[in-house]
């Protein structure tokens, strides 16, 4: 139980155009949806925070144009990075965590995004 | 501020050497420690939550403890496959995010 599937696993795209990210909770329903940042040899770095319905929250620091989350359904959370530009690639993680009172975030594997 | 402190940075055994990871942390109101392992090039995976001092899990060669301050994660005659980036978080009150720690690279060579 507790799967979380992202599409892509990876991607590659040109400077200057958007790219779309899915992360889905395969046999539980998320209450709050996460996004994290991973470079290389260094630790998860959280992005924003996304509850079914509401806007999303951004961390200090993250453009919130520029990263554009969408939580739509109890199963799917979006992220799109629009005007990719080079320094934007990196690794992208997400996390589900289910209803009330449940902690623990479950991740997907990652969409590893590289921008020319 | 929650703060979160692994150590070591990097771990070498041998295989069937047993030895600790360390965690220490701050946090206000501790609703969960977390323990997660990370594959390169993959997402964490979920190993173990603890939600007070005292508490233990254990899940194969690995044993999870708590303190009022820290977390133990003890591996138990590991095995090549064992070898992985292990990451402590916690969740304090009034947040369900997670603070990370930075990890602790562990090798366990044959």
């Amino acid at each position: 139980g507790a799967v979380v599937s992202q599409h892509p696993s990876w991607v590659i795209c040109k400077s200057g155009t958007s790219v779309k990210i899915e992360c889905r909770s395969l046999d539980f329903q998320a209450t709050t949806m996460f996004w994290y940042r991973q470079f290389p040899k260094q630790s998860l770095m959280l992005m924003a925070t996304s509850n079914e319905g509401s806007k999303a929250t951004y961390e200090q620091g993250v453009e919130k144009d520029k990263f554009l989350i969408n939580h739509a359904s109890l199963t799917l959370s979006t992220l799109t990075v629009t005007s990719a530009h080079p320094e934007d690639s990196s690794f992208y993680i997400c996390s589900a965590r289910g209803g009330s009172g449940n902690y623990e975030q479950y991740f997907g594997p990652g969409t590893r995004l590289t921008v020319t | 501020e929650d703060q979160v402190t692994q150590s070591p940075e990097a771990l070498r055994l041998q295989e069937g050497e047993s030895s600790s990871l360390n965690c220490s942390y701050t946090v206000s109101g501790l609703r969960g420690l977390f323990w997660y392992r990370q594959d390169p090039g993959k997402g964490p995976e979920f190993l173990f939550t603890l939600y007070s001092a005292g508490e233990e899990k254990e899940k194969e060669r690995l044993k999870a403890t708590l303190t009022k301050k820290e977390s133990f994660l003890h591996i138990t005659a590991p095995k090549p496959e064992d070898s992985a980036t292990y990451l402590c978080a916690v969740s304090g009150a009034g947040s369900y995010q997670l603070t990370f720690g930075k990890g602790t690279k562990l090798s366990v060579i044959p």
